[in-house]
């Protein structure tokens, strides 16, 4: 139990086009998931919190207008690079809990972003 | 904010050989897990531990949390090329919106 898919794996988009990625909690309700960033060879930073049916609380530094995020269901939350940069390419994955502490956190495979 | 400082940041040892990884802190985490990630895919969970003082084993990997829960050690016997990839702590603090704040990594590589 508690598999988090994330989709696509990788995508490639042109400077200043939106992309859209998806994360579902396939066999459990999330109230919270988890969206991260990760540059090459480092460890993951928390961009921001997903709360379902409520606005996404963003960690410092992590601009909410560039990095849109939906939770409209229990099992699904979206992530939305608006005008995509260069820079922005990352690999950037998901994390859901059904009950903290004692399931801990089930990561999505993650997506590899690529602006060109 | 909290930090998690992971070392050492890098590690090549050669197979059947033993290594521990130190993941230390300043701020007292509720629990504290470890991660497995390899390239292009999602860290995996291998342990939570709770409380201080705890020791826990899985196979060839041992995890302690130290007794004030502001450090964890995990200790890898005899190494195996399986093993290799890059390993997470991740401190959990309920009074943080229960978020995990990740340790910065520690790149193990074992090679025949």
């Amino acid at each position: 139990g508690a598999v988090v898919s994330q989709h696509p794996s990788w995508v490639i988009c042109k400077s200043g086009t939106s992309v859209k990625i998806e994360c579902r909690s396939l066999d459990f309700q999330a109230t919270t998931m988890f969206w991260y960033r990760q540059f090459p060879k480092q460890s993951l930073m928390l961009m921001a919190t997903s709360n379902e049916g409520s606005k996404a609380t963003y960690e410092q530094g992590v601009e909410k207008d560039k990095f849109l995020i939906n939770h409209a269901s229990l099992t699904l939350s979206t992530l939305t690079v608006t005008s995509a940069h260069p820079e922005d390419s990352s690999f950037y994955i998901c994390s859901a809990s059904r009950a903290l502490l004692n399931y801990g956190y089930t990561f999505g495979s993650g997506t590899r972003l690529t602006v060109v | 904010t909290q930090l998690l400082e992971q070392s050492p940041q890098f590690l090549s040892i050669q197979e059947g050989e033993n290594l521990t990884v130190y993941c230390n802190s300043s701020s007292v985490f509720s629990s504290l897990q470890w991660y497995r990630q390899e390239p292009g895919e999602g860290p995996v969970l291998l342990v939570t531990v709770v409380t201080g003082g705890e020791v826990k084993k899985l196979k060839r990997l041992t995890f302690q949390f130290g007794d004030a829960r502001k450090d964890s050690s995990l200790h890898i016997t005899a190494a195996q090329p399986g093993d290799t990839g890059l390993y997470l702590c991740a401190g959990f603090d309920t009074g943080t919106a229960s978020k995990l704040t990740f340790g910065t990594g520690t790149r193990l590589q074992v090679t025949l």
